[in-house]
């Protein structure tokens, strides 16, 4: 049961061009959502996050959106650089203080030169 | 900057035996998180622990599994009799508040292979 799905298992994107990760997600009891990123032999680290009762989050170059009706959200990288490379997952919490993440399987964005 | 430490980075076991994977978390953090990964699968919740008690638990996190905090800065998770299903990376995590993940911090990871 996926509540979180990540339906992209990689991406290729030039450097300097705009990544566009996406998230679909199926409870509608999630309402705070979470990016992290990657790299091999280590663990998750957090990028960007957004509650439900916003549709956008930027920092830097990051922006999250969040399109409650149609339960999706998207992480926009731009411009993408080489250090980008990592794998991304998308995250949900179910509700403010609860404890565990629900995690999609994970995008492995390539940033090609 | 602080961070999550976890030992040992990769543990070989026989199925059947005992496991204890140790976790340093960060020192002013106060709820603690172990999560895995099994190859090729998504990040699991497994537990998370504050106040020297288990707060909220996922259906993976049966009888074989314990947690602990031992000395007020270990968090160990115990997995008593490994199963080859077991086998997986397994991360611990610390926060200074419950939830809202952008607080909480991943150590590198252990990672078990069950033989």
């Amino acid at each position: 049961d996926q509540q979180v799905k990540q339906n992209s298992p990689s991406l290729s994107v030039q450097e300097g061009r705009i990544s566009i990760l996406n998230c679909d997600y199926t409870n509608s009891m999630f309402d705070y959502f979470l990016w992290y990123k990657k790299y091999p032999a280590e663990g998750p680290t957090f990028l960007i996050s957004i509650s439900s009762i916003k549709d956008k989050n930027e920092d830097g170059r990051f922006t999250v959106f969040l399109n409650k009706s149609a339960k999706h959200l998207s992480l926009h990288i731009v411009p993408s650089q080489p250090g980008d490379s990592a794998v991304y997952f998308c995250a949900a919490s179910g509700s403010a203080g609860a404890d565990g993440l629900t995690f999609g399987k994970g995008t492995h964005l390539i940033i090609q030169p | 900057e602080p961070e999550v430490t976890q030992t040992p980075s990769h543990q070989v076991t026989q199925m059947g035996q005992e496991v204890i994977l140790r976790c340093v978390p960060i020192s002013n953090h106060l709820y603690f998180y172990w999560y895995r990964q099994i190859l090729g699968q998504k990040v699991e919740f497994l537990v998370s622990f504050y106040n020297n008690e288990i707060s909220e638990k996922s259906e993976i996190f049966d009888d074989q599994f314990s947690v602990e905090r031992p000395d007020g800065s270990n968090f160990t998770l115990k997995i008593r009799s490994t199963k080859l299903e077991d086998s997986a990376m397994y991360f611990c995590a610390s926060s200074p508040i419950r939830g809202t993940g952008n607080t909480i911090y991943f150590g590198e990871g252990s990672w078990l292979t069950v033989v």
